[in-house]
């Protein structure tokens, strides 16, 4: 079971927009900043936003992230099809003392 | 540019230890202002952080496995290694070492991983 608590999946048609949550608590989200992942099938998890809401060099503006509290979200705009994949965020649990992960969101673009 | 490539067995006898090094290029492994980690992903699952080691500091590993894992980085091959002892079958998983961004808890690039089964 994963600290950080994500929608198991959802979908969205092409040009929509699509937002993932992540919950948290005091200790992890509460205190820490937020990354997301993306993870095409088949493929290597590719960092999608850090620091809640930069995006690395390539990254195109219909991604972008925020955190609020104990939560935060991941805003997908214009969807395409190649944006179908799993999605997890991830932080830093301070009472874990170790980086921990949502349980992942399968984004279909239907 | 930076580069992560994970080695090591892919398939391993039950009880016995996974054994598996991720060479980097592109950048000092002695850095100190990045951790390097692994994380393992169970076919069909989650990414689960195994450890992260940092070159002269502290190393943080995974409550869940802390008692059967070592994450060591060697300085003068540019590497750093798991070991996992005592595997059964809920440690088949595709693993991945990644850079770790110290204090804003990123992790990028990753290696391409490697599937490690565990089977007699």
């Amino acid at each position: 079971q994963s600290v950080l608590t994500q929608p198991p999946s959802m979908s969205a048609a092409p040009g929509q927009k699509v937002t993932i949550s992540c919950s948290g608590g005091k200790f992890d989200i509460g205190k820490k900043y937020v990354s997301w992942y993306q993870q095409v099938p088949g493929t290597v998890p590719k960092l999608l936003i850090y620091e809640n809401d930069k995006r690395p060099s390539g990254i195109p503006d219909r991604f972008s992230g925020s955190k609020s509290g104990t939560s935060a979200t991941l805003d997908i705009t214009g969807l395409q099809p190649g944006d179908e994949a799993d999605y997890y965020c991830g932080t830093w649990d301070t009472s874990l003392s170790i980086a921990v992960f949502g349980g992942g969101t399968k984004l279909t673009v239907l | 540019q930076l580069q992560l490539q994970e080695s090591g067995s892919g398939l391993v006898k039950p009880s016995e230890t996974l054994s598996l090094t991720c060479a980097v290029s592109g950048d000092f492994i002695g850095n100190n202002d990045y951790g390097w980690g692994w994380i393992r992903q169970p076919p069909g699952k989650g990414l689960e952080c195994i450890g992260i080691a940092h070159y002269g500091r502290a190393t943080y590993y995974a409550p869940s496995l802390r008692s059967r894992v070592t994450i060591s980085v060697d300085t003068s091959k540019n590497q750093f290694s798991l070991k996992l002892t005592s595997v059964t079958a809920a440690d088949t998983a595709m693993y991945y070492c990644a850079r770790h961004k110290s204090q804003v808890d990123w992790f990028d690039p990753w290696g391409q991983g490697t599937l490690v089964s565990v089977s007699s």
